[in-house]
């Protein structure tokens, strides 16, 4: 079991340019939720997704973020014209289902750290 | 709001020793409450779990502590090990059975041989 992976594991870009983050659950796990990272700051919850739907996005920032977890491949987390608040490491999590015992259980990726100049 | 906070940044002990790392929360009706270790560079990896039934739960050298009463809970490490050194964080979800996690800032632990 290869557990969640993400890539890529580092991401540079400019201003103005898109990013584009990939996740892979755990095999099984059909509930995929992303996280941002600021350095010496605690996780912050962006959204929550399911195959083909999204949950739950209110910590999505309205504008130039977006997320999907298309029925095949991975979830996609984009952010178009970053700025340098951007920069970030962004973890992807996956559970086997969103309610109930066991669902509690997070297991989160390695992160893609996001750098933009 | 709800939060959950820690109360030192930074731990710092000798190997061998205990830590105890701590936490408080604020929302009263918090019933769940899960502790991750993150170490640098990688993600933050589930260590226990504690439900509000409970005021205690033992896993291995690792014992989790919850008081309702002044809304705290702690995280014990026994024999503390140089590969323990991590920023702890502990989180609560937003709502019971939901993975919309609240995390704490963290506390970093430096374990010195």
């Amino acid at each position: 079991n290869a557990g969640v992976m993400q890539n890529p594991r580092h991401l540079v870009r400019r201003r103005g340019q898109e990013a584009r983050l990939r996740c892979s659950p755990m095999k099984g796990h059909s509930h995929v939720y992303w996280y941002r990272q600021l350095p010496e700051e605690g996780l912050k919850f962006m959204v929550y997704l399911q195959k083909e739907n999204i949950i739950d996005e209110s910590g999505m920032p309205k504008e130039r973020f977006s997320a999907e977890f298309p029925k095949e491949g991975p979830s996609i987390l984009r952010i178009q014209q970053v700025v340098r608040g951007d920069s970030a490491a962004y973890f992807c999590a996956s559970s086997q289902s969103g309610q109930g015992a066991g669902a509690n259980v997070l297991t989160f990726g390695a992160g893609s750290r996001l750098t933009v100049l | 709001g709800e939060s959950v906070g820690l109360h030192l940044p930074t731990l710092s002990v000798q190997e061998g020793d205990n830590s105890i790392i701590n936490c408080a929360y604020s929302n009263s009706a918090s019933d769940y409450f899960i502790w991750y270790k993150q170490e640098s560079g990688k993600g933050p990896q589930f260590i226990i779990d504690i439900r509000s039934n409970m005021d205690k739960r033992q896993g291995q050298r690792v014992t989790v502590l919850l008081n309702k009463t002044v809304k705290h809970l702690s995280l014990q490490i026994a024999a503390t090990q140089p590969g323990d050194s991590a920023v702890y964080f502990c989180a609560e979800p937003q709502r019971t059975g939901f993975q919309k996690l609240v995390f704490g800032t963290g506390t970093r632990l430096l374990v010195s041989p």
